[in-house]
């Protein structure tokens, strides 16, 4: 089966600075999607990116469908940026997540 | 807010127990899912319903039962569930699903955290 990968497994920055996730795919999917979910178990959907560039605030992504790859930017991170960040593609009828970039953003 | 609600929030059942998850969206979605998420792991996918049939069923054991009784309503009947199956069950709705790709946006419910005693 597909395998999606993300890195880094976890991340510790302090409270301003900037951070790039990478989420690999080893097959070509129909589009991908990120996700945050929250120390308290709420999982928000951040992009629905199959190609190209996409931003939200301080929040943007790109995925290279041709070489299967998504990045996804976080600039002057929060606290409240801490929690699980998936990336998730869709394939077959199903929507496969990652293992997820656990970030911790300190004070 | 999410705009899928799951109730209830938090559920401690025994063995024997039969128990229900609710969970309801009015996005006009057409397609709900049941996934399960246990502790430090990824969401994994249960059941995906499209326009109120079942589109797939990820080989879960009868135990777990879904329903969907309306579009915007989806079910989970549980009944002698094994303490394993203690973990967050969430719900997620998208505005379409066709076969061979999920290709709207899923949206996720707040989960229920299951305990089986």
């Amino acid at each position: 089966g597909i395998q999606v990968e993300q890195s880094p497994p976890d991340l510790i920055l302090q409270e301003g600075a900037n951070s790039t996730l990478r989420c690999n795919f080893s097959d070509s999917v129909n589009n991908l999607q990120w996700f945050h979910q929250n120390p308290w178990g709420q999982l928000i959907n951040l992009f629905y990116i199959p190609s190209g560039t996409k931003q939200n605030g301080r929040l943007s992504a790109t995925t290279v469908a041709t070489e299967r790859y998504s990045l996804l930017y976080i600039s002057s991170s929060q606290t409240t940026d801490s929690g699980v960040y998936f990336c998730a593609v869709a394939l077959g009828g199903k929507l496969i997540f990652g293992q997820g970039t656990e970030l911790s953003v300190k004070p | 807010d999410t705009e899928v609600t799951q109730t209830p929030k938090h559920l401690v059942m025994g063995m024997t127990n039969k128990k229900s998850l609710k969970c309801e969206q009015h996005m006009g979605h057409r397609a709900m899912y049941w996934y399960k998420q246990k502790a430090k792991k990824p969401p994994e996918l249960m059941f995906v319903y499209s326009y109120e049939k079942l589109s797939i069923n990820e080989s879960v054991p009868s135990r777990f039962s879904p329903e969907c009784p309306n579009s915007s309503l989806l079910n989970l009947h549980l009944h002698a569930l094994q303490p394993e199956d203690s973990a967050l069950y969430l719900c997620a709705s998208s505005q379409d699903y066709v076969e061979g790709g999920v290709n709207s946006p899923l949206h996720f419910g707040n989960g229920t955290r299951l305990t089986v005693t």
